[in-house]
């Protein structure tokens, strides 16, 4: 099946400081999405991506579908941030059989 | 609009015993798939239901069974609850079953003992 990469594992940065959390993986998708998990279990949808760029307030994201790969950017990093970041993908299209990384976990220090 | 909505939030139960979870899906959304996610892991795919059908399995035994209903709220079962089957267990929904963002409820978090 297709296997996810998410790198690094762990992160620390300091509030204030700029982050970019990355996922490989091992063919085409249709579909890539990135999660947030926070330190209480909630799963948050970051962002749709399957091919491209977008930006969501500090976050953004770009997936480059040929070369296999997508960057999670943080800017200006926030407590709130911390967490466990996901990314999670799908060869065909459907939502279902995401197939999700074992995330990074990023802890923001004030 | 009213998110993805998980009950209960806790839940412990015995070696062989039989639960019932249940989803509430975020309105406009007609499909709801479920996930278990072990501690420190990713989630993992169990099934998916759209429009009262079963969609897509993930590797998980028949023990592990689904409904969903006309009002798009979904139920997980699972029968003959094994220690391995402590997890979260989250739902999430979405506008289709394909090409749209998956939202998730808060999770159900079971405890085996």
């Amino acid at each position: 099946g297709i296997q996810v990469e998410q790198s690094p594992p762990d992160l620390i940065l300091q509030e204030g400081a700029n982050s970019t959390l990355r996922c490989n993986f091992s063919d085409s998708v249709n579909n890539l999405q990135w999660f947030h998990q926070n330190p209480w279990g909630q799963l948050i949808n970051l962002f749709y991506i399957p091919s491209g760029t977008k930006q969501n307030g500090r976050l953004s994201a770009t997936t480059v579908a040929t070369e296999r790969y997508s960057l999670l950017y943080i800017s200006s990093s926030q407590t709130t941030d911390s967490g466990v970041y996901f990314c999670a993908i799908d060869k065909t299209g459907a939502n279902s059989k995401l197939t999700f990384g074992k995330g990074i976990t990023l802890s923001v220090r004030p | 609009e009213t998110g993805v909505t998980q009950s209960p939030t806790h839940l412990i139960k015995t070696r062989g015993q039989q639960v019932t979870l249940r989803c509430s899906s975020q309105s406009g959304h007609n499909t709801v798939s479920w996930y278990q996610q072990a501690l420190g892991q990713g989630p993992q795919f169990i099934f998916q239901y759209y429009r009262e059908e079963e969609n897509g399995r993930g590797n998980f035994p028949p023990r592990f069974s689904g409904l969903q209903f006309p009002n798009y709220s979904s139920e997980l079962n699972v029968n003959a609850l094994e220690l391995d089957d402590s997890a979260l267990y989250l739902c999430a929904s979405s506008y289709d079953r394909t090409n749209s963002p998956l939202h998730f409820g808060n999770g159900t978090r079971l405890t085996v003992t």
